[in-house]
């Protein structure tokens, strides 16, 4: 079955600098591939997403790059302030109901 | 706004016995998912269900049973409670249609302690 694996688990940046969070995929059936933030003590909510017809999409400060190829997707957050500080998590589906997660990156933005 | 309810929020459980977290949601989508978040794990599906009636087995499906009675609730049952089970469960709702999977809308999380 699909493997998710979320390269960094702590990523430390300092306040407007950029963040670079990396996940790769096994299963080559994967299209869709969205990104969830886990705010301390609180649930998941959804960021961004893409999916595999397309090799990148930005939302404001957010871009989610896809590489099909080496099945490696990545969300790279500008411009970071104290409220970005979180777990993020990336996922993957094959278009039908399971969707698979990684271990989680927590980021943290300093002053 | 999507609005998906666990309960209990927490609970603490004696080695073998009954465990059921029950979720609802009033989105009316009809994929449903249970999952558990360890330290190290991230997040690992245990049993999900595409509609009422339907429950399938995710990645950790070992020890755990799912009911899905209706488009609204989707519970998961611990029959028999090990201390290994000890974790903060998270349900979820889907927007998904058919192929094509959507956003999943989460809980709160149900934290369980197993004694």
């Amino acid at each position: 079955g699909e493997k998710v694996e979320q390269h960094e688990s702590t990523l430390s940046v300092r306040e407007g600098d950029s963040a670079v969070i990396n996940c790769t995929y096994t299963d080559t059936a994967s299209s869709y591939f969205p990104w969830y933030k886990q705010e301390a003590g609180k649930s998941l909510h959804f960021v961004i997403d893409i999916r595999s017809n397309v090799d990148r999409k930005q939302s404001q400060r957010l871009t989610v790059l896809l590489d099909k190829k080496a099945k490696r997707f990545s969300l790279h957050i500008t411009a970071t302030q104290p409220e970005d500080s979180a777990i993020y998590f990336c996922a993957a589906s094959n278009g039908g109901y399971k969707v698979v997660f990684g271990s989680g990156t927590r980021l943290l933005v300093s002053p | 706004e999507a609005a998906v309810t666990q309960s209990p929020r927490n609970k603490v459980a004696v080695t073998g016995g009954k465990v059921t977290l029950s979720c609802n949601q009033t989105n009316n989508h009809n994929n449903m998912y249970w999952y558990r978040q360890d330290t190290g794990h991230g997040l690992r599906l245990i049993h999900y269900s595409y509609g009422a009636g339907s429950t399938e087995k995710g990645d950790i499906p070992d020890g755990y049973k799912a009911s899905r009675p209706s488009q609204e609730n989707f519970s998961l049952i611990l029959e028999l409670a090990t201390p290994s089970q000890t974790s903060v469960y998270f349900c979820a709702s889907g927007d998904g249609l058919g192929a094509n999977t959507g956003q999943l809308y989460f809980g709160e999380g149900s934290k369980l302690t197993v004694l």
